[in-house]
């Protein structure tokens, strides 16, 4: 069973729009927290990090927020522009190196005008 | 800046044939990382090296080795090609690990093997 979960799997939402991405993970020991973006056809970029100790942290129009009790994050996008238009991958560190993240299958986002 | 770089971008292999990929970095970053990723399934760990001279399997090594010769560079070869093995793949380098290990991707090379 994969450690990280996301959903939805896909969303369309119109330009201008907000929409708010989870991930459950199962990881333990919890170390941090990322949300990468990947446009179509090039490298996951990072987005934000989150540590044991925080619970939100925004990075332009994304605003990402941790419950670490719950084991679940979410990334929300506003006032959506058409460039965030890409997949949201969460990835989970268990803080014995990153040759064991535990990475989802990503949130695909269309935004159409 | 270039980051990372990753050659050849697009390459198509018949069963059998062998090839590289080249990984390159200029932020000297210690750890670097080869990644596969296929439709409906996240990206997974081929090999990884913790600096200089070191390799190790990750996740998915079988049919796969990997050199790293140079800090820099850090090449993939595929010994046998299989239709299997057809992905898109993901070089990566981090600085460090833990809160420190954030990933910094190549664009991607796209190896389709008939």
């Amino acid at each position: 069973k994969n450690q990280v979960e996301q959903s939805p799997q896909s969303l369309i939402i119109l330009e201008g729009k907000n929409c708010t991405l989870q991930c459950n993970y199962t990881v333990s020991p919890f170390s941090n927290l990322r949300w990468y973006k990947q446009d179509t056809g090039r490298g996951p970029v990072s987005l934000t990090i989150m540590t044991f100790s925080e619970n939100t942290k925004s990075n332009g129009r994304y605003t990402a927020t941790l419950d670490a009790d719950t084991k679940q994050s979410s990334l929300h996008i506003t006032a959506s522009q058409l460039s965030d238009s890409a997949s949201y991958i969460c990835v989970v560190s268990g803080g014995y190196g990153n040759n064991r993240l535990a990475f989802g299958k990503g949130n695909q986002v269309v935004v159409i005008p | 800046n270039a980051g990372v770089t990753q050659t050849p971008k697009f390459r198509v292999l018949k069963t059998g044939q062998s090839m590289t990929l080249l990984c390159a970095q200029d932020m000297n970053h210690e750890y670097m990382y080869w990644y596969r990723q296929d439709p409906g399934m996240g990206l997974r760990l081929i090999h990884y090296s913790v600096g200089e001279g070191t390799t190790a399997k990750g996740e998915v090594p079988d049919g796969y080795n990997v050199s790293r010769l140079k800090k820099q560079n850090f090449l993939l070869g595929l010994e046998s090609a299989a239709p299997s093995q057809t992905s898109v793949y993901f070089c990566a380098s981090s600085p460090g690990t833990g809160v420190s290990g954030e990933l910094f991707f190549g664009e991607g090379s796209r190896l389709t093997v008939l």
